[in-house]
């Protein structure tokens, strides 16, 4: 069965320092993988995804994330945090069989202090 | 372009009551799904529709059903409440069923079941 891990529940970072979310994935085949960003008071907003082709994939707001097969990750990065990005972010793994085949990552909440 | 909206915000109901949930999908799109969202947790897939039929079901049981408008829109219906049942309900729309569609997602319903 497919699966999510965010290894890391609550992240702190100061303001203006790189970011690394780290996703590791289970999936029998090549997979679809999303990052997904939840604000308070918000519906989740898709920042990225990989379907296939360059495994370093660029995304809205500055964030990027690389799918690493050998090591079934798919970390989310950004050089430079600002406070705006305090958020929760999800990571999905799925493939193409539709939406119902999408499973979540319990997320991780991002605080970033000044 | 209207985004995904969510009717009510909250709401909170005592065990073994019925509750309705509305989503109106984006402008052009198709497909809702619906998503549960307990605390602490990830996104669970329960249903979507396309055109106004059922096709693709999470792991939830009959109690969890919905429909789906000429116009897009949606509803969730949840029978017999259960504690269990209290979460966050999200609903997203998309153009078509594929994952490959990027979904859109509503801000949800808290839903706290007494």
């Amino acid at each position: 069965a497919q699966s999510v891990t965010q290894p890391d529940i609550h992240i702190t970072v100061s303001e203006g320092a790189s970011l690394e979310l780290r996703c590791n994935y289970s999936y029998g085949a090549t997979p679809y993988l999303f990052w997904y960003v939840q604000s308070p008071g918000q519906g989740l907003q898709l920042l990225l995804k990989y379907f296939s082709g360059d495994t370093l994939v660029q995304g809205i707001k500055g964030f990027e994330a690389e799918f690493k097969r050998s090591q079934s990750s798919f970390n989310l990065r950004k050089p430079s945090v600002h406070w705006s990005d305090a958020a929760e972010y999800f990571c999905a793994v799925g493939g193409a069989g539709g939406y119902q085949k999408v499973t979540f990552g319990t997320g991780t909440k991002l605080q970033v202090i000044p | 372009e209207t985004g995904v909206t969510q009717s009510p915000t909250h709401l909170i109901k005592t065990r073994g009551q019925q509750v309705t949930l509305r989503c109106s999908s984006q402008s052009g799109h198709n497909t809702v799904s619906w998503y549960q969202q307990a605390l602490g947790q990830g996104p669970q897939f329960i249903f979507q529709y396309y055109r106004e039929e059922e096709n693709g079901r999470g792991n939830f049981p009959p109690r969890f059903s919905g429909l789906q408008f000429p116009n897009y829109s949606s509803e969730l219906n949840v029978n017999a409440l259960e504690l269990d049942d209290s979460a966050l309900y999200l609903c997203a729309s998309t153009q078509g069923g594929s994952s490959y569609n990027e979904q859109f997602f509503g801000p949800g319903t808290r839903l706290t079941v007494l």
